[in-house]
């Protein structure tokens, strides 16, 4: 089944504890992408990535990495977490760079206390 | 930049009453433009898109959304509500010289009365 995973799909954590959270596509996507939604902002990006090695920022970066040693796999990392990084969490994939409809994940709700 | 309003950040129908989202964007070049649907606790599905061609678009469970160039706008309809429609409705614009970044309207919640 052709499919984005994220894991985890909720976690806490405490302020200041580097966490990654998960993100792979098994449909040879070449676009993959991260964004948080919040509630009556809709979602905004974070960052991107064109391909393997290819990655830029969103709309709302700071605070977050991102890696893509590999095509399936796009890691989103918090390097030290506030609780304004509070949130729900989606990766999406696309096989196209311009015009293609995504592929969500499941989603990953994070609270930072 | 572009941008995206979504009037109504919830609406409520009667089921088998008509379906009307409303979604008006700026980009400063003719813009790609999408419907997500997400469902509680679940990821986003596309609905429907526009790239190129045809102003009428038609996606999945019914839905149907004009592009109107002169309005700036991607309106989201459906002519019988459904219990199972309920769930909040995303409009989203992508620039097609700007990568595949989607822009996202703050979203819809859509209510369907019994």
């Amino acid at each position: 089944e052709a499919q984005v995973t994220q894991n985890p799909r909720y976690l806490i954590t405490v302020t200041g504890k580097k966490l990654t959270v998960t993100c792979s596509q098994n449909m040879n996507h070449e676009y993959m992408s991260w964004y948080r939604q919040d509630p009556g902002l809709g979602l905004r990006q974070i960052y991107y990535s064109m391909n393997v090695e290819v990655t830029d920022k969103g709309d709302v970066p700071e605070g977050y990495k991102v890696s893509r040693k590999e095509k399936r796999n796009f890691p989103l990392i918090l390097e030290s977490p506030s609780p304004n990084q509070t949130s729900l969490y989606f990766c999406a994939s696309s096989f196209r760079a311009v015009g293609g409809g995504y592929t969500f994940g499941s989603g990953t709700r994070l609270t930072v206390v | 930049a572009q941008s995206v309003t979504q009037l109504g950040s919830h609406v409520s129908v009667s089921e088998g009453a008509l379906v009307l989202l409303r979604c008006n964007y700026s980009s400063s070049v003719p813009p790609y433009l999408f419907w997500y649907v997400q469902y509680p606790n679940q990821g986003l599905q596309l609905l429907l898109k526009y790239t190129t061609g045809a102003t009428l678009v038609k996606g999945i469970n019914g839905f149907e959304a004009e592009f109107k160039k002169s309005e700036t706008s991607f309106h989201l309809t459906k002519p019988s509500a459904h219990m199972s429609d309920a769930a909040e409705y995303f409009c989203a614009v992508s620039d097609p010289s700007a990568g595949n970044m989607l822009t996202f309207g703050g979203g819809t919640r859509l209510m369907v009365k019994p």
